[in-house]
């Protein structure tokens, strides 16, 4: 079992949708929680990102982290053609490890 | 601010032969990672220098190494290519050891022929 999964998609929805992106983990010692989204043909850049359990809303972007059930999650309401792109969750277990990524979910915003 | 550049963007290599990706970071930035991102893996780092030293190292062969210089620019360097080794190499920088602000670079595209 990886030690983060994340379902690949592809996702496809219309836009104005509500979109809900998730990702489990097996290792209880993860704190830290980020969302990143990769353009075709470009890096990650950081979306989100939670420390321990919670919410974190940022505009049109809501994160939950739930450590009981080892399972995040971001929200993208209203969402737009713009946002289509690869979600990648990530996810650390202190300041100075490593990030472990899932695969990423392969999103599309049709018009 | 300029961000972190990576070079060269593509480069096609022959099975057997060695390559060095070069990573330029975001000015201050200390810290280098390395990952690299598969179809089938996903993202899988390799590793991590900040100031001159590897701080951590992934699951990857002897072949994959790489080194940091003073001024923070970093390369790595895989010898002996193998057709898996095709794959999006990522650098990302971050201002020191800890943190989350990881700024990633384009990547290089790497094709082993």
């Amino acid at each position: 079992q990886k030690e983060v999964e994340q379902d690949p998609g592809p996702l496809s929805v219309p836009e104005g949708a509500i979109v809900s992106l998730n990702c489990t983990y097996s290792n209880s010692a993860f704190q830290y929680f980020m969302w990143y989204r990769q353009y075709s043909r470009k890096g990650p850049e950081l979306l989100m990102y939670t420390y321990s359990s919670g919410n974190k809303e940022d505009g049109r972007f809501t994160a939950q982290v739930d450590k009981s059930s080892k399972y995040i999650s971001l929200f993208i309401r209203d969402s737009q053609p713009s946002d289509s792109a690869t979600y990648l969750c990530a996810m650390s277990a202190r300041g100075n490890t490593p990030l472990v990524f899932g695969k990423g979910t392969r999103l599309s915003v049709i018009a | 601010k300029a961000g972190v550049t990576q070079t060269p963007r593509y480069l096609i290599k022959t099975r057997g032969q060695q390559v060095t990706l070069s990573c330029s970071p975001i000015s201050g930035h200390r810290s280098v990672s390395w990952y690299q991102q598969t179809p089938g893996q996903g993202l899988q780092f390799l590793f991590e220098y900040f100031s001159e030293t590897q701080r951590n190292k992934g699951n990857f062969p002897g072949r994959f190494s790489g080194r940091q210089f003073s001024n923070s620019r970093s390369e790595m360097n895989v010898s002996t290519l193998e057709l898996g080794d095709s794959a999006l190499y990522l650098c990302a920088s971050r201002p020191g050891q800890g943190g989350y602000g990881y700024t990633f670079g384009s990547g290089t595209r790497l094709t082993v022929v």
